[in-house]
């Protein structure tokens, strides 16, 4: 069954840290992966796509990593800002027609940044 | 200018009410997507349409349905409103099936069912 996974469900940490949210997908075959934020009250903006051949993506202080034989990807945000507050949501696009190859999405990472 | 609009942002209707959602894109995209976002934040499709035409139907109550007038607009028609409906529902767009990962979302609305 194609799922998406991610870890840890909520985190709390202070302004100016890092933090890195983990993502787990058994989605098969695999199209592309792609890391959204979600502020409170709005729609999910997406933040970086990787494919099958992309270890690495950096958007400012995001940076995604993928590692397509063990099927984990994780969102590493640096120097964290109260800005950074939302969710991220890790999505998984398997290869295949537009009905077969749906997304998948994860059921999201809450951030809280604390000042 | 907004890419994906979705009207209203917030409905509070009671039960056995019918209400509909309306959703707009002005970015040219082909598909557009209706979502489901519960309590738990899981986004679950709902329905997608490409060119006007039905191409994802999941496992919805018939008491929903959707229309695309035209290939800017998905809106959703909800009848007889129960309380389980009660969720944000977000519009989304991408430049076509082949590029569905590339999706916009709405800004969402919120639907309390009383």
């Amino acid at each position: 069954k194609n799922q998406v996974e991610q870890s840890p469900q909520s985190l709390i940490i202070l302004e100016g840290k890092n933090c890195t949210l983990q993502c787990n997908y058994t989605v098969s075959p695999f199209s592309n992966l792609r890391w959204y934020k979600q502020d409170t009250g709005r729609g999910p903006v997406s933040l970086t796509i990787m494919t099958f051949s992309e270890n690495t993506k950096s958007n400012g202080r995001y940076t995604a990593t993928l590692d397509a034989d063990t099927k984990q990807s994780s969102l590493h945000i640096t120097a964290s800002q109260l800005s950074d507050s939302a969710s991220y949501i890790c999505v998984v696009s398997g290869q295949g027609s537009s009905n077969t190859g749906k997304l998948i999405f994860g059921q999201g990472t809450t951030l809280q940044v604390k000042p | 200018d907004t890419a994906v609009s979705q009207t209203p942002k917030y409905l509070v209707t009671q039960m056995g009410n019918d209400k509909s959602i309306k959703c707009e894109q002005n970015l040219g995209h082909d598909t557009m997507y209706w979502y489901k976002q519960d309590s738990k934040k899981f986004l679950k499709i709902m329905f997608s349409y490409n060119n006007k035409e039905l191409i994802i139907n999941e496992t919805v109550p018939n008491r929903f349905s959707p229309k695309s007038p035209d290939k800017a607009h998905l809106n959703l028609h909800i009848n007889s409103l129960e309380l389980g409906d009660s969720a944000v529902y977000f519009c989304a767009s991408s430049p076509g099936t082949q590029r569905r990962y590339e999706q916009y979302f709405g800004p969402g609305t919120r639907l309390t069912v009383t």
